[in-house]
């Protein structure tokens, strides 16, 4: 059963244009979401979070966007650059009991295009 | 200030053979955390570990798979009479506090022949 979807499993863009990830998930209990990034042999790197209690957060050229009410999140890079290129997972996560276990979705391969 | 080791890099082992998987976490950090990716999927949770304590392995298989965190060096995850499913990336990752930011290893990848 997939929590988390990343129902997009590849993105091409122009380098300096805007890439929007999504994501979709099915567990209400998730209150805490991340985004990771990874690039080929390497470990996911955490790039950014948003609570359940806001509906954006922006941190330089990366905005996450949460609509609870659709389960839905998206991460916008604006402008996009080449070195953007990489896998990025959604993981939520929920507050409590189990509150480390991260939940990744499969992932978005992004290409941005120079 | 060194990230989360992990080591081997790359791992080959024929079927019936053990595995063991070293991780090393950041300086300071005492969590540590395994996560499985098989081809084509996410990562999934297999289990959370303090210094010389398994907090939570539900996501662990119930046979051949055991992990540890002794009080000195790094946490080790074991694989007995590895199978071809056990094909995948290891990531491990460690964090300063159950509810701060987890950072993550680059993996081992383990081929079971």
């Amino acid at each position: 059963d997939q929590q988390v979807k990343q129902n997009s499993p590849s993105l091409s863009v122009q380098e300096g244009r805007i890439s929007i990830l999504n994501c979709d998930y099915t567990n209400s209990m998730f209150d805490y979401f991340l985004w990771y990034k990874k690039y080929p042999a390497e470990g996911p790197t955490f790039l950014i979070s948003i609570s359940s209690i806001k509906d954006k957060n922006e941190d330089g050229r990366f905005t996450v966007f949460l609509n609870k009410s659709a389960k839905h999140l998206s991460l916008h890079i604006v402008p996009s650059q080449p070195g953007d290129s990489a896998v990025y997972f959604c993981a939520p996560s929920r507050s409590g009991a189990g509150s480390y276990q991260l939940t990744f979705g499969k992932g978005t391969k992004l290409s941005v295009i120079p | 200030n060194a990230g989360v080791m992990q080591n081997p890099r790359h791992l080959v082992r024929r079927r019936g053979q053990e595995a063991r998987l070293r991780c090393s976490p950041m300086k300071g950090h005492s969590h540590v955390y395994w996560y499985r990716q098989l081809p084509e999927e996410g990562l999934k949770f297999m289990v959370y570990l303090q210094k010389e304590n398994i907090i939570d392995e539900s996501g662990m298989p119930k046979e051949r798979f055991s992990a540890e965190f002794p009080k000195e060096g790094p946490s080790i995850l074991r694989i007995q009479q590895v199978v071809r499913g056990d094909s995948a990336a290891y990531f491990c990752a460690s964090s300063a506090g159950v509810v701060e930011t987890q950072y993550f290893g680059p993996g081992t990848r383990l081929l079971v022949l």
